[in-house]
């Protein structure tokens, strides 16, 4: 099946800091990039959509300022936690489709801010 | 309002043994119905998918079902092993626009 990676998988912050997570779909090319955060025992919770080289749309609540999301292109999207708080402390997963109806998930990145 | 709702919550059954997860929805139009399997700490893997047509789909030990008169979906796990202790999401993506509506998953413990 194909392989979404993220990087980092985990990483320990300060708050105030920012923090970027990259998202890569390895073996295809992926027109739209989902960003989810997971908190513990819940399911996931989409944060925003993005399609290559254009603005990702966010879901209600989700502050674009805070979570700016890049998809320069068809195999790369960033999400990057801008001064982030101990409350930004999460897991997030990236997914990303290509041509089919399937959904590849990335492996997730744990963030803890301190 | 879509939803996805599963059941049961959680779920523990000895290693060997069969168990049935529910997902029930009210997506509409219906796309397709997906099955995942999330390890703790782990990013979701895909188990089946399904679209309208398809009543039946198996993998290995998994197999899905779907009723789109019902809106109904299951997970049969046959002859569980302790690594298929995970907790598993039913996600139905609506036929307009795409957007996915996911369900909040049901935890599964398998005993020795």
């Amino acid at each position: 099946g194909a392989v979404v990676s993220q990087h980092p998988s985990r990483v320990i912050c300060k708050s105030g800091t920012s923090v970027k997570i990259e998202c890569r779909s390895l073996d295809f090319q992926a027109t739209t990039m989902f960003w989810y955060r997971q908190f513990p025992k819940q399911s996931l919770m989409l944060m925003a959509t993005s399609n290559e080289g254009s603005k990702a749309t966010y879901e209600q609540g989700v502050e674009k300022d805070k979570f700016l999301i890049n998809h320069a292109s068809l195999t790369l999207s960033t999400l990057t936690v801008t001064s982030a708080h101990p409350e930004d402390s999460s897991f997030y997963i990236c997914s990303a489709t290509g041509s089919s109806y399937e959904q590849y998930f990335g492996p997730g990145t744990r963030l803890t801010v301190t | 309002k879509n939803q996805v709702e599963q059941s049961p919550q959680s779920l523990i059954i000895l290693e060997g043994k069969n168990c049935t997860l529910q997902c029930n929805y009210t997506v509409s139009p219906f796309s397709n119905l997906r099955w995942y399997k999330q390890d703790t700490g782990r990013g979701p893997v895909s188990l089946t998918i399904m679209t309208f047509s398809e009543n039946t789909k198996s993998n290995g030990r998994y197999t899905a079902t779907l009723d789109a008169d019902t809106k109904q979906s299951s997970l049969h796990i046959t002859a569980s092993q302790l690594s298929d202790s995970a907790s598993y999401i039913c996600v139905v993506r609506n036929g307009e626009g795409g957007k996915s509506t996911f369900g909040d998953g049901t935890t599964l413990t398998v005993k020795p």
